[in-house]
């Protein structure tokens, strides 16, 4: 299993460009989530999906959209590159059993620089 | 909305040194409690979790214990190795599969 792969790896955008994140998972997992990873503030849930073709926002979503055809992929869309959306960006997927436990599984993460 | 507290870092130990970060949350609900680290250029991996109050997660030497009457999940390890040296989060799930993350606490271990 490769588990949960994103690319690229790192990125440079101009403001106003746009770009997709791609986010795949080979373990069947219903659940896959976008987080974003600034300095001194963790990690903020961005957009989510409980499966394919069902998708909700989080608590960052603004300049950002997201779709889910398939179980396995999960892109997250930058319409207008701003240079606040300057981080590190995390994909992960977990089971949605409805249990609060579940654990979840990150990518490598891509980071993404907007001039 | 809830959220999580933990200690700011970094924190610097020497190797064998005893370790606790300390973590403190507010939920509405009961939430479960989750350890992340996140090693140098790596996506975030589960060092440890517990569901309930009063539950002890354990992991590589790593636990922390469920306090509710705290509102506590403290991280602590006996003694600690320069490979531990990583980015510690504590993180919450009070709904669904969704998770409610603290800013991270950077832990570097001396030799």
């Amino acid at each position: 299993n490769a588990g949960v792969t994103q690319t690229p790896k790192f990125q440079v955008l101009k403001t106003g460009q746009s770009m997709t994140l791609q986010c795949a998972q080979d373990m069947n997992h219903e659940y896959m989530s976008w987080y974003r990873q600034d300095p001194g503030m963790g990690l903020r849930l961005i957009h989510y999906s409980v499966g394919a073709g069902i998708t909700d926002q989080g608590e960052v979503p603004n300049g950002y959209n997201v779709s889910r055809s398939t179980t396995e992929d999960f892109p997250l869309r930058l319409l207008s590159a701003a240079p606040s959306q300057t981080s590190v960006y995390f994909c992960a997927s977990s089971y949605s059993s409805g249990d609060r436990g579940e654990t979840q599984y990150f990518g490598p993460g891509t980071r993404l620089l907007v001039l | 909305g809830d959220s999580v507290t933990q200690m700011e870092g970094p924190v610097t130990l020497s190797e064998e040194a005893f370790l606790t970060i300390n973590c403190t949350y507010t939920a509405t609900g009961y939430p479960s409690l989750f350890w992340y680290v996140q090693y140098p250029g790596e996506g975030l991996q589960l060092l440890l979790k517990a569901t309930k109050a009063d539950d002890k997660g354990s992991n590589k030497g790593f636990e922390a214990t469920y306090r509710k009457e705290t509102t506590s999940f403290h991280l602590e390890k006996g003694s600690v190795q320069v490979s531990d040296s990583a980015v510690y989060f504590c993180a919450l799930s009070d709904s669904g599969n969704k998770l409610v993350f603290g800013a991270g606490t950077i832990l570097r271990v001396k030799s």
